[in-house]
């Protein structure tokens, strides 16, 4: 049971670049998320999937794009990276979410991602 | 947005002390959750206390809630150099986690 994985590790972009950061769990969760965490800062919600075939934007969704592959894959796209982008990225995942709830998050080891 | 804050920014304390971190909240909430980072790595859940709860237990980790307060608080007993990390607190909002900008703890053996 390896819990959330997460690939690449490290990456090195260009301004302008573009890229996929993948996501997968194997504990049959139901919702997942994408969060960047920079220097001194909590995390920040990028973009959720509540259930397969649904997304939805969080606090900073720009420059981003996702697709929830199927129930075990979450996928994070930077179509035309920029410095800013330059964070931490985490995956998580979470059981059932009942209604007005939210779950305990499992977390991913990271994507440490530059941009030049 | 409902951030919580955690107080203080940075703790630094000697192994077998207690290290005590607060966390603050703006509005009502269904459950509070605090997790831990160790350096480079994701973050862990270590407790998930509801509103209607007032203190919860796990080992060595002792978190409290006042709801009238709106505060939270982790107590870390009998802390070990392993417990060296960045907490931070999470509150709920409807479908996501809006997640502190943490504590980072050091514990000096």
């Amino acid at each position: 049971n390896a819990g959330v994985t997460q690939t690449p590790k490290f990456q090195v972009l260009k301004t302008g670049q573009s890229m996929t950061l993948q996501c997968a769990q194997d504990m049959n969760h139901n919702s997942m998320y994408w969060y960047r965490q920079d220097p001194g800062m909590g995390l920040r919600l990028i973009y959720y999937s509540a259930s397969e075939g649904t997304t939805d934007k969080g606090e900073v969704p720009n420059g981003y794009n996702v697709s929830r592959l199927n129930k075990r894959e979450f996928s994070l796209r930077l179509e035309s990276a920029a410095p800013s982008q330059t964070s931490v990225y985490f995956c998580a995942s979470t059981i059932e979410r009942l209604a007005g709830d939210t779950d305990t998050q499992y977390f991913g080891p990271g994507t440490r991602l530059t941009v030049l | 947005s409902q951030q919580g804050e955690e107080d203080p920014q940075a703790l630094s304390i000697q192994e077998g002390e207690n290290a005590t971190m607060n966390c603050s909240y703006k509005t009502s909430i269904n459950n509070l959750q605090w997790y831990r980072q160790n350096s480079g790595r994701g973050l862990v859940h270590l407790i998930l206390i509801r509103s209607n709860e007032r203190e919860k237990h796990s080992g060595r980790l002792r978190v409290t809630l006042d709801t009238s307060k709106k505060s939270s608080s982790l107590l870390i007993t009998a802390s070990r150099a392993a417990d060296t990390a960045s907490y931070f607190c999470a509150t709920d909002d409807l479908w996501q986690l809006t997640f502190g900008k943490g504590t980072k703890l050091s514990v000096i053996p």
